[in-house]
Parts: C-alpha cells; sequence; structure tokens
C-alpha cells in the first residue's frame, strides 16, 4: 500500500467549476498535510496546509482533513486555465519539521 | 521575498562521475532538505539537515550521497559516482522551525550519460 495515495488522474473540469482532488495516506499518526501546485519542470508551490479536521479555506482553495478517514482533499472553486496543473498531496508524521511524504499527483486541466 | 536558490540550473555528466548540487536555504531557516524527482515521477524524500548533522536520510541516500553546510550558507548534496538512475530534477527545501512551511527552490535538473 501507498504512503499518500492521491486519486488517478488526469482530471479535466470546465472554467468555472468546481475541482475536487483527493488524498488518502497510510499512517495514522500523520500529523501535518500539504497541498502544492507544481507546474511542469517546476517545483513544487504550497497551496495549503491543514493540521486539524475540519475545512480550511483561502481564497478559492479549500482543504478538508478527515483523520478518522485518514483522508485529506482540496478544493479549487471558479477554476481558471491558470489552475491547470499537477497537485500534490504530502504528509509529514512530524510537526517538527520532519519530511514529507508525497503522493504521485493529478493532474488538472481547466478547459477554457 | 526570500527564496532558496539552487545552481546549477542544469548538470550533464558522464556516468562514474562525481557532481556537487549546491543550494542557498532561506538566511535564518535552521532544517534543510534535499528531495528527488524522476521524470514523471513522485517527489521522494532523500535527506534532512539539521544543527550541522544528518536527522533522517531515506534508503536512496546511500553511501554515494553526502551532504554539507560547509560555509553557513550553502548546503551542498554531492553524489561521489553518478548512476544513470540518478538521472532526476534535485530540489532543495527548508523550513524556518518557527514554520512547518517548506520553501523549494527551483531545481537541478542532473542527466547522466
Amino acid at each position: 500500500q501507498k504512503e499518500v495515495e492521491q486519486n488517478s488522474g488526469p482530471l479535466s473540469v470546465p472554467e468555472g467549476a468546481i475541482a475536487s482532488l483527493n488524498c488518502t495516506y497510510s499512517d495514522r499518526v500523520s500529523q501535518s498535510f500539504f497541498w502544492y501546485r507544481q507546474y511542469s519542470g517546476k517545483s513544487p508551490e504550497l497551496i495549503m496546509s491543514i493540521y486539524s479536521n475540519g475545512d480550511k479555506e483561502d481564497g478559492r482553495f479549500t482543504a478538508q482533513l478527515n483523520k478518522a478517514s485518514q483522508y485529506v482533499s482540496l478544493l479549487i472553486r471558479d477554476s481558471q486555465p491558470s489552475d491547470s496543473a499537477t497537485y500534490l498531496c504530502a504528509v509529514n508524521l512530524d510537526t517538527n519539521a520532519g519530511k514529507s511524504t508525497f503522493g504521485d499527483g493529478t493532474t488538472l486541466t481547466v478547459k477554457p | 521575498e526570500p527564496e532558496v536558490t539552487q545552481t546549477p540550473s542544469h548538470q550533464v555528466t558522464q556516468m562514474g562521475q562525481e557532481v556537487i548540487l549546491r543550494c542557498v536555504p532561506i538566511s535564518n531557516h535552521l532544517y534543510f532538505y534535499w528531495y528527488r524527482q524522476i521524470l514523471g515521477q513522485k517527489v521522494e524524500f532523500l535527506v534532512s539537515f539539521y544543527n550541522n548533522e544528518i536527522s533522517e536520510k531515506s534508503e536512496i541516500f546511500d553511501d554515494q550521497f553526502s551532504v554539507e553546510r560547509p560555509d553557513g550558507s550553502n548546503f551542498t548534496l554531492k553524489i561521489r559516482s553518478t548512476k544513470l538512475e540518478d538521472s532526476a530534477m534535485y530540489f532543495c527545501a527548508s523550513i524556518s522551525g518557527v514554520s512547518e512551511t517548506q520553501y523549494f527552490g527551483p531545481g537541478t535538473r542532473l542527466l547522466v550519460l
């Protein structure tokens, strides 16, 4: 079983729609959860971090965490073509600046 | 805004040669990382470094790899004898320690021929 698993893509949504990205993790003691955006050939760029159960909103982005289900998601509202990228879910076991374990990523295409 | 920088942006080397990848983390950061991403694959943790020593390393980080912080600003990854399978994008990242936000550098694309 993969440590961090993301829904297989690619995912395609029309401009203005909601894009939903999902991630599950295997280690129940995971503490910190991150969503990164990665454009082709570029480095990961942090979009959201979430540490406790529930929703966290930042502009058009909402991260949702459910530790009981070992599930974290990212919703992108009013999707724009510029949101087209690969989205990486990352999980840290340790809150004290430990390493991140990444999923394979989900490629999102937003069609104008 | 402060950022992590990496040099070179691209490196081509022959199998068996040594390479040194350089990173300058954000100046007040305390924790440093190297990750790699083989083309089309996921980002993989290599090593973390804190207080001038390795705090954690992955199975990938074998005896061919070493890290150093030689002068208080640079953070280097050395691969002693490169293999074809070392071809990847190598990312440096740093964390302040106050926040868990990892700041990634732009990466070095290493190609081993």
